[in-house]
């Protein structure tokens, strides 16, 4: 049980260049979080999924976006990179917080710098 | 909508003297609770999390936390700090309309010998 992973670890870009952050999970969660994370800002919302098929904007989604294709997995791509995104990228997941399992369980993160 | 206020986003401590991180909520109903920790160069991991109940939690590496509903508090607490306990602390609240966490902006705790 690898619970929530990501890839890639680290990663430089040029600015303008795209890429795609990968985020699985196999715990069979429904929901699924993209944040960012910046000094002396917390955890911010990007994207969000409550299901296959199913995204939703957070509180900072502009210049990124995410597709939930299949269950266990959840994308954040950036299509054309910006100084301004350089910043920790965390993949979340949980059962069902309509249930009222709010617990989420968060990957390693992902270390993007833009040049 | 919930928020979530973290005084202090330092505090440093001796080996062996109290800690105590401050967090405090804004809710109309009843929220759930949690305290997560970050070890550097790591994920969030859940140290402990009120739900209902019992109102003081106990949670992961001796930590503690009360909730204090006539003080919309949930201060976490470990009676002696340890150097491994040198991480960043979030405090995080259930908000009831979207389903969703709403994080504090974190506390880094150093621990000195």
């Amino acid at each position: 049980n690898a619970g929530v992973t990501q890839t890639p670890k680290f990663r430089v870009l040029k600015t303008g260049q795209s890429m795609t952050l990968l985020c699985a999970q196999d715990m069979n969660h429904e929901y699924m979080y993209w944040y960012r994370q910046d000094p002396g800002m917390g955890l911010r919302l990007i994207h969000y999924s409550v299901g296959e098929g199913t995204t939703a904007k957070g509180e900072v989604p502009d210049g990124y976006n995410v597709s939930r294709l299949k269950k266990q997995n959840f994308l954040l791509g950036l299509e054309s990179a910006a100084p301004s995104q350089t910043s920790v990228y965390f993949c979340a997941s949980n059962f069902d917080p309509g249930l009222r399992y709010y617990e989420q369980f968060f990957g390693p993160g992902t270390r993007l710098t833009v040049l | 909508a919930q928020s979530v206020t973290q005084l202090g986003s330092h505090v440093s401590v001796s080996e062996g003297a109290l800690v105590l991180l401050r967090c405090n909520y804004s809710s109309s109903v009843p929220p759930y609770l949690f305290w997560y920790v970050q070890y550097p160069n790591q994920g969030l991991q859940l140290l402990l999390k009120y739900t209902t109940g019992a109102t003081l939690v106990k949670g992961i590496n001796g930590f503690e936390a009360e909730f204090k509903k006539s003080e919309t508090s949930f201060h976490l607490t470990k009676p002696s700090a340890h150097m491994s306990d040198a991480a960043e602390y979030f405090c995080a609240v259930s908000d009831p309309d979207t389903d969703k966490l709403i994080f504090g902006t974190g506390t880094r705790l150093q621990v000195f010998p």
